[in-house]
C-alpha cells in the first residue's frame, strides 16, 4: 500500500497571502488528521476529518480551515498569512476503529 | 494543549547502549502511543499501550505505562546509530477536549557509532 503523501513538500509564501496544502491517505483510511509542528510549541492537532465531516478541531484560529473530499483526499487551508505560521504541517491518516495514525512526510511552510 | 511530558529533552549515547525516555501525562487515557521522527519528516508509529496493559513488547523496544503516576516509559535496547531520531509519546485523551491525538515535546536521542 502507498504511504500517506502530502503536496507541497516545501512551500514559501509572504505575509497575508493564503495557502492550501493536499493530502492523500493510505488507501482505504477515511480519517485524515492534520497537525501543526514548531520548535516552540511542538506538535499542535488542527483538526480531524471522517467521511468528510470535521470531527475534531484544535485550538487554532478560523484562519486554519479544512475539507475532505468523498475520496478521503483532504485539503487544509490558512489565510491571511502570519509569520507565526512558518511550520511543518504533517497529514495523518487512520483506518476506522484503529489508534494508530500513519504520518505522511509533511509540507514545510515559509512565511516571510 | 500539550499534555504529555518527555524527559529527558535530550539524549546522548553510544551504540550498543540503552537509552530510557520517560513520558508524563495529565488527564484519564484510553491508550499512550510512541512515535519517532527523523529529522524534520513525518512521524512514524511504534507501538501502543493500552490504559489496562502494564508493559508492552516489540523488538527492541519495551514500553511501560503506570496509569496511577500517569506516566509510560520507552526502553530501546541495544541502541543503534540508526535510532538516532526524536521521540514523541502521544494520548489519546478520554477525557473533555477536541483533539485526538496529544503529543508531548519529545526527547531527541543521538546514538553515537
Amino acid at each position: 500500500k502507498a504511504g500517506v503523501t502530502q503536496t507541497p513538500r516545501y512551500l514559501i509564501k509572504t505575509r497575508g497571502q493564503q495557502v492550501t496544502l493536499s493530502c492523500s491517505p493510505i488507501s482505504g483510511h477515511r480519517s485524515v488528521s492534520w497537525y501543526q509542528q514548531t520548535p516552540g510549541q511542538g506538535l499542535q492537532f488542527l483538526f480531524e476529518y471522517f467521511s468528510e465531516t470535521q470531527r475534531n478541531k484544535g485550538n487554532f484560529p478560523g484562519r486554519f480551515s479544512g475539507r475532505q473530499f468523498s475520496n478521503s483526499r483532504s485539503e487544509m487551508n490558512v489565510s491571511t498569512l502570519e509569520l507565526g505560521d512558518s511550520a511543518l504541517y504533517l497529514c495523518a491518516s487512520s483506518g476506522l476503529g484503529v489508534n494508530e495514525q500513519f504520518f505522511g512526510p509533511g509540507t514545510r511552510l515559509t512565511v516571510l | 494543549s500539550q499534555q504529555g511530558e518527555e524527559d529527558p529533552q535530550a539524549l546522548s549515547i553510544q551504540e550498543g547502549e540503552n537509552a530510557t525516555m520517560n513520558c508524563s501525562y495529565k488527564t484519564s487515557i484510553n491508550n499512550l502511543q510512541w512515535y519517532r521522527q527523523n529529522s524534520g519528516r513525518g512521524l512514524v508509529h511504534l507501538i501502543l499501550i493500552r490504559s489496562n496493559e502494564r508493559e508492552k513488547h516489540s523488538g527492541r523496544l519495551r514500553v511501560t505505562l503506570d496509569t496511577s503516576k500517569k506516566s509510560s516509559s520507552l526502553l530501546i535496547t541495544a541502541s543503534r546509530a540508526a535510532d538516532t531520531a526524536s521521540y514523541f509519546c502521544a494520548t489519546d485523551g478520554r477525557g473533555g477536549g477536541s483533539e485526538k491525538l496529544v503529543f508531548g515535546k519529545g526527547t531527541k536521542l543521538t546514538v553515537n557509532p
